[in-house]
């Protein structure tokens, strides 16, 4: 079964700490990788986009890593910002038409 | 588990036609959201609703038009359709138990306007 899953489902850090989200999904055939942040009341705003021959990708203080073998991506967020409070989304590109969207890490920055 | 469903999956329309896009979320959730994906694009929030009322608006079309039934599923409703109009529709669900940041996507619906 195709399926995106992601952890922790929520975290709490202290502004100007790092931190990390695991993203693993089971989908096959696969063409690209996304990771959005999503402000509550808001819709997705993309992130990273990597395909299957790229393992590293960055946006500013966001760094996103895919492993195609193991079939796991992680988020890093350094330096976070009050800013970055927010749902972060790995969604994973199946074909053309088909995205499967994992459910989200609520991270939460603390002053 | 069961997941959010859209109906159909794919639609193709001709211009000034009318379509409906149909959400069904999973058992329980009570919050359903619409989603709209140009090409290259992030997806743009619509309209969501919440125990079958408008909860939120977002960059709706007003010849767009939704509501939530009594099931909680929901029909997005789109009149004189024009070329833009051809994205992928997402619709989402979650429960206001768990907190409206954690949304379910459903797969989406892929609308071509000729």
């Amino acid at each position: 079964k195709n399926q995106v899953e992601q952890s922790p489902q929520s975290l709490i850090i202290l502004e100007g700490k790092n931190c990390t989200l695991q993203c693993n999904y089971t989908v096959s055939p696969f063409s690209n990788l996304r990771w959005y942040k999503q402000d509550t009341g808001r819709g997705p705003v993309s992130l990273t986009i990597m395909t299957f021959s790229e393992n590293t990708k960055s946006n500013g203080r966001y760094t996103a890593t895919l492993d195609a073998d193991t079939k796991q991506s992680s988020l890093h967020i350094t330096a976070s910002q009050l800013s970055d409070s927010a749902s972060y989304i790995c969604v994973v590109n199946q074909d053309t038409d088909k995205l499967i969207f994992g459910t989200g890490t609520r991270l939460q920055v603390f002053p | 588990a069961a997941g959010v469903i859209q109906s159909p999956r794919h639609l193709i329309k001709e211009k000034r036609e009318t379509a409906t896009l149909k959400c069904y979320p999973i058992p329980r959730h009570d919050t359903v959201y619409w989603y709209q994906q140009g090409p290259g694009q992030d997806p743009q929030f619509l309209i969501s609703f919440y125990e079958k009322m408008q909860s939120d608006k977002g960059s709706i079309p007003d010849r767009f038009s939704a509501q939530q039934f009594s099931d909680y599923h929901s029909e997005l409703n789109m009149s004189s359709l024009e070329l833009g109009d051809s994205a992928l529709y997402f619709c989402a669900s979650s429960s206001s138990g768990q907190g409206k940041d954690t949304q379910y996507f459903g797969p989406g619906t892929r609308l071509t306007v000729l």
